[in-house]
C-alpha cells in the first residue's frame, strides 16, 4: 500500500513555463516533506523540503506548497528550464522515524 | 568530497547466483541506507544502520537479503541466492545528524538477473 503517491508518472511543460508535481499522503503522521530529483544513471539529489509546520517553501525557483488537510504537496518549478528535465520524487517522514516513504516518481520534460 | 560511492555500477548475473553490493558513505556521515528503486514501488528502503549498527532491516524483502556495516566507511548489501525479481537500482545514502539529516544518495547499482 503506498502512502505516498504520485499519480502522473509524466509531465511535459514548455521552457518558460510553470510545471507543478503533485504528490498525494495518507498518513496523518508524516510531518516532513522532501522532494528528490534524480537525472539517468544518477542518483537523487535533494532538491526541496517543508516541515507541516509551514505550508509554503520556496528556494529560487522552486517552491513546495503543503496542505495538510488534503494531504497533498506540490512542487512548482517557475520559470521551467530544460535543465528540469529529470525524475522527481516526492518522500514524507514522520516525527521520531528515520524512514523516508518515496513515491514512485514523476518524469518531468521540459520542451525548449 | 567524493560522495557516496557504489559498485559496481552495473551487476548481470545468472539467477541462484550471489551478489555483492557495496558501498563507501561520505566521510563523517553517521547514517547509512540501503534502497531499492523499481517502477511499481519506487524508492523503497531495505535497511539503515545508525553508527554502524543495524536499526531497522524490515523493508529487506527476504531472507535472501543480508547486509553488513563492519566499520563507518563501507557496507555490504548481498542477495544469496539471487532471484530475477530482484533485478533494480539499489541505491546507497548516508546522512549526517542521524535520520533527519539530509540524505545524500550513490549513482547506484543496476542489478540484472536472468
Amino acid at each position: 500500500d503506498q502512502q505516498v503517491k504520485q499519480n502522473s508518472p509524466s509531465l511535459s511543460v514548455q521552457e518558460g513555463r510553470i510545471s507543478i508535481l503533485n504528490c498525494d499522503y495518507t498518513n496523518s503522521m508524516f510531518d516532513y516533506f522532501l522532494w528528490y530529483k534524480k537525472y539517468p544513471a544518477e542518483g537523487p539529489t535533494f532538491l526541496i523540503s517543508i516541515s507541516s509546520i509551514k505550508d509554503k517553501n520556496e528556494d529560487g525557483r522552486f517552491t513546495v506548497f503543503l496542505n495538510k488537510s488534503a494531504k497533498h504537496l506540490s512542487l512548482h518549478i517557475v520559470p521551467s528550464q530544460p535543465g528540469d528535465s529529470a525524475v522527481y520524487f516526492c518522500a514524507a517522514s514522520a516525527r521520531g522515524t528515520y524512514k523516508y516513504i518515496f513515491g514512485t516518481g514523476t518524469r518531468l520534460k521540459v520542451l525548449a | 568530497d567524493a560522495g557516496v560511492i557504489q559498485s559496481p555500477r552495473h551487476e548481470v548475473t545468472e539467477m541462484g547466483q550471489e551478489v555483492t553490493l557495496r558501498c563507501k558513505p561520505i566521510s563523517g556521515h553517521n547514517s547509512l541506507f540501503w534502497y531499492r528503486q523499481t517502477m511499481m514501488r519506487g524508492l523503497e528502503l531495505l535497511i539503515y544502520f545508525n553508527n554502524n549498527v543495524p536499526i531497522d532491516d524490515s523493508g529487506m524483502p527476504e531472507d535472501r537479503f543480508s547486509a553488513k556495516m563492519p566499520n563507518a566507511s563501507f557496507s555490504t548489501l548481498k542477495i544469496q541466492p539471487s532471484e530475477p525479481r530482484d533485478s533494480a537500482v539499489y541505491f546507497c545514502a548516508s546522512s549526517l545528524a542521524g535520520a533527519f539529516g539530509e540524505q545524500y544518495f550513490g549513482p547506484g547499482t543496476r542489478l540484472t538477473v536472468t
